[in-house]
């Protein structure tokens, strides 16, 4: 049995590069979240899988960031042009359904110089 | 919108002993989930306890267990017998338990640390 897994762990670009970061969900999980948190604060909700399809979007997830879940099966969540602002740990969770506690992945770390 | 507080940036509490972490939370929902989470150094978010709201029983999980206050919209955890391995910083949640929404909203976390 694994938990959720994230890909890269580390990532560190260029302002303006883009960036794509993979996460794999617990295999009979049907709900995928993303959510990004910065150093001393909590998680903040990015946008949010059930199967393959977004059901959900924060206004945090500007027009640069997109997320796909092609076969309701791992999910994408990709950066365009890259700003500092945007250096931040990326959270990926799932879960089986909506009562149950939401899995975390060990994250994605951005840096962006 | 739902929020939650966490008061308390950092607590401390000596090993063998027992510490309580504070969350308080507003919602007009009646019926939605509450977490703590735990997310040690470097390492990923942990799923600690969960409570439903419609449960009046605080859930308990081994050492870990939470006194669920739902008029006063508090969710306090309890840590007995602290161990080394409990220091992490410790993030409550809340999730409403109907609607479309399914995200959880976090507090801004506490540090916990153990001294030996």
């Amino acid at each position: 049995d694994t938990g959720v897994s994230q890909d890269p762990r580390h990532k560190i670009t260029k302002r303006g590069q883009n960036v794509t970061f993979r996460c794999d969900p617990i295999s009979e999980h049907n709900r995928l979240y993303w959510y990004r948190q910065t150093l001393g604060q909590g998680p903040e909700f990015l946008t949010y899988f059930q199967n393959e399809a977004q059901l959900e979007k924060s206004r945090l997830l500007s027009d640069r960031f997109s997320a796909e879940r092609p076969k309701g099966s791992f999910s994408t969540l990709e950066i365009q042009r890259t700003e500092q602002g945007d250096s931040a740990m990326y959270l990926c969770a799932s879960s089986l359904d909506k009562g149950a506690g939401q899995y975390f992945g060990p994250g994605t770390r951005l840096t962006v110089t | 919108a739902q929020t939650v507080t966490q008061s308390q940036p950092e607590m401390s509490v000596q090993e063998a002993e027992t510490v309580t972490l504070s969350c308080t939370y507003d919602t007009s929902e009646s019926d939605y989930y509450l977490f703590w989470y735990k997310q040690p150094p470097s390492r990923q978010m942990i799923l600690v306890i969960r409570q439903e709201a419609y449960k009046q029983q605080n859930a308990t999980e081994n050492r870990f267990s939470v006194n669920f206050q739902k008029a006063a919209k508090s969710f306090s955890l309890k840590i007995s017998d602290s161990q080394l391995g409990d220091a992490a910083m410790y993030f409550c949640a809340y999730r409403p338990r109907t609607g479309a929404n399914s995200k959880l909203t976090f507090g801004k976390g506490i540090t916990l640390s153990v001294r030996p």
